[in-house]
């Protein structure tokens, strides 16, 4: 079984700021895991994923996500936020085989003050 | 390219009446999938098609729930005698599909709001 954990719900900081947004997964096979943003009243909006090669990837938007097998994380972060950031972002996990769905964590709602 | 569009936005229902949703895929995308969200459940899949055939709906409810794409244009979520815990937004997407394996990457509509009363 695939779980998905975010362990923060709000993330609040100022804008330039930098930030990141923690994800740690579990599962024991070869996975996806992604990113998602969600703006109020919108539906999801993919970010960045992972499958394998550079740990580092890089998505819309200057943000990044770096995995870590030994911590089983795969952290999102952003150098200097805007406000436009504000938003919920999803952290996802999908099996490499198997069923294509996409399990998602709790989200962490990202707010850019000015 | 339009993106994924679903209709209606918003939808306000009596309890016992049916609901149905509709999903248009992004052209060329040949897996689609559902997902309801709610603030208590958060996002919870519901079923997937790959190439309009049904492929795992290991997330929907046995009873009054089900999901069809009759075209590669189009698939529809009906729920039958709605209940006021089916309220939430219903969120499709739509993925790529190449050399046989799904890119992991979904498209996602804005979402329909179903509100039973």
């Amino acid at each position: 079984t695939q779980t998905v954990s975010q362990s923060d719900a709000h993330v609040t900081v100022f804008e330039g700021d930098s930030v990141e947004l923690r994800c740690n997964y579990s599962y024991g096979g070869s996975i996806y895991l992604s990113w998602y943003i969600q703006h109020h009243g919108h539906g999801l909006q993919f970010l960045l994923k992972y499958y394998s090669g550079n740990p580092v990837v890089q998505g819309v938007n200057g943000f990044e996500a770096e995995f870590s097998k030994s911590d089983s994380s795969f952290h999102l972060r952003k150098a200097s936020v805007h406000w436009s950031d504000s938003a919920v972002y999803f952290c996802a996990v999908r099996a490499s085989s198997g069923s294509w769905q996409l399990i998602f964590g709790s989200g962490t709602q990202l707010t850019v003050m000015p | 390219n339009a993106g994924v569009i679903q209709t209606p936005r918003h939808k306000v229902t009596g309890k016992g009446q049916e609901a149905t949703l509709w999903c248009e895929p992004i052209s060329g995308h040949s897996a689609v999938f559902w997902y309801r969200q709610t603030i208590v459940q958060g996002l919870e899949f519901l079923t997937y098609f790959r190439n309009q055939a049904p492929i795992d709906d290991s997330g929907m409810p046995k009873e009054r729930f089900s999901a069809q794409m009759p075209n590669q244009s189009h698939s529809t979520l009906k729920i039958q005698s709605t209940q006021p815990q089916d309220s939430a937004v219903y969120l499709c997407a739509s993925s790529l599909v190449l050399g046989g394996q799904g890119t992991g990457q979904l498209y996602f509509g804005e979402g329909s709001k179903l509100t039973v009363l």
